[in-house]
């Protein structure tokens, strides 16, 4: 079974600044996709990037981009510029290929706070 | 497009008693997922259906979780008898289809309190 391990359960940064969540994951298949999800205090999971393991080209969507090290089995999220409503949870997730809506595996968490 | 809608927000019952979530996907969304969120962990598969049918129930507690989803579209689940441990955040998602990579809409959580 696969596992996703998110080993900074707190992180911080100064408005404006660049932070690095990271993220390591446990798998045996070659095809698989990857995402970061954010949860506000408010508990909505909203999809902030994904990855797909057989592209080389790490995801960008404005300020967030991954460090997606396929080898290492590592998927790390950057913010960058971080605004104050980028405080949140953010999770990690694995979802296999083998059937196309399986479920997502989340890692535990990284809480973020953004100080003024 | 109005986005996945579960009820109640909030839900406070004793150890023992019953109780019932409500989920209603975003139209036409196939596929419909239940997760619980124990505080400080991520969320876990409870069932997946892919319409009306069950997919996947392996992680589903079956001797006291129940869930169905009559006519493929809104949902239920339900806990009895309820148990200290159930005390966690219920999450509803969905998806569109059977194509690969389409991302799984969640909707706001139902969180369970247990005395």
């Amino acid at each position: 079974a696969q596992t996703v391990t998110q080993s900074q359960p707190e992180m911080s940064v100064q408005e404006a600044e660049t932070v690095t969540l990271s993220c390591t994951y446990d798998t045996s298949e070659s095809d698989y996709y990857l995402f970061w999800y954010k949860q506000p205090p408010s508990r909505q999971m909203i999809l902030v990037i994904r990855q797909e393991a057989y592209k080389q080209q790490n995801a960008t969507e404005n300020r967030f981009s991954v460090n997606f090290q396929k080898a290492a089995k590592s998927f790390s999220l950057k913010i960058s510029d971080s605004q104050l409503g980028d405080a949140a949870m953010y999770f990690c997730a694995y979802r296999s290929p083998t059937s196309g809506n399986t479920p997502l595996v989340f890692g535990k968490g990284t809480r973020l706070s953004v100080i003024a | 497009e109005a986005g996945v809608a579960q009820s109640p927000r909030y839900k406070i019952i004793e150890k023992r008693q019953s109780v019932a979530f409500w989920c209603n996907p975003i139209s036409g969304h196939a596929t419909l997922y239940w997760y619980q969120q124990i505080l400080g962990q991520g969320p876990k598969l409870l069932i997946q259906f892919q319409n009306n049918g069950v997919v996947d129930d392996s992680q589903l507690p079956k001797d006291r979780f129940s869930a169905e989803r009559l006519k493929g579209v809104d949902s239920t689940l339900k806990i009895q008898p309820a148990k200290l441990e159930d005390s966690a955040v219920y999450l509803c998602a969905s998806s569109p289809g059977l194509q690969r990579n389409q991302p799984q809409h969640f909707g706001d959580g139902t969180r369970l309190s247990i005395l």
